[in-house]
């Protein structure tokens, strides 16, 4: 089983709001990723980090934030929530085995902002 | 059009079926195809990858990849209520792991 944590694992919140959705991983994995997930649609990232101190915009526009001060944590920040921005938001972290980079996925933070 | 095509679902199946799941895509650079398997309430765990074209078996599962239809499958023999979850095609077209392209995931439910 991956030893990647994310936290809460459900929250409901208000429009306005502040959030930070909690990932840390105990692998020593360099690469890092904040995934969005809608039912029946595919993973979108959102966010990416290769290290400390780097981090970069995925292929879906988001207006959250990342940072990467300690290679096992990467929080993602929301300062205002809005409705939407209710999604499932999955962390996840890389390492190159066999020959392929295999992602490790946390257990998501289902958000509702209402 | 989305890059990467997968039908939603849902599947259902009695148990010992063979399952087939297919993806088709339209980026001929993609050459690193994967399966990620999503129980309910968890996140994605890889199932299988294949590099190119050609065929993979691990157990019951086997992935097979035609670039040249651009089309990848995954079959499930004598398929288990254990094996419901969410099946999720992706591809890139490099093996860093970072630039993978997913597809919407197939849901499979087996009935015992």
């Amino acid at each position: 089983e991956a030893d990647i944590y994310q936290t809460p694992r459900y929250l409901v919140i208000g429009t306005g709001k502040k959030i930070t959705l909690e990932c840390s991983q105990t692998m020593g994995h360099d690469k890092m990723y904040w995934y969005q997930q809608d039912p029946g649609m595919e993973l979108h990232l959102i966010h990416y980090s290769y290290g400390v101190n780097s981090t970069e915009k995925g292929d879906l526009s988001s207006e959250s934030t990342v940072s990467r001060i300690r290679t096992e944590h990467f929080p993602l920040t929301l300062e205002s929530a809005r409705p939407s921005h209710t999604s499932q938001y999955l962390c996840a972290s890389s390492e190159l085995r066999q020959g392929i980079g295999e992602l490790f996925f946390g257990s998501g933070t289902q958000l509702s902002v209402l | 059009q989305k890059e990467v095509e997968q039908d939603p679902g849902p599947l259902s199946v009695p148990e010992g079926a063979i399952v087939s799941l297919n993806c088709t895509y339209s980026n001929s650079a993609f050459q690193y195809f994967m399966w990620y398997r999503q129980y309910s309430r968890k996140g994605p765990e890889l199932l299988m990858y294949t590099y190119s074209s050609g065929n993979k078996e691990d157990g019951r599962f086997t992935a097979q990849v035609d670039k040249s239809s651009k089309y990848i499958s995954l079959f499930i023999r004598d398929s288990q209520p254990s094996d419901s979850a969410t099946y999720l095609c992706a591809m890139s077209a490099n093996n860093a792991g970072n630039m993978l392209t997913f597809g919407g995931g197939t849901r499979l439910m087996v009935k015992p």
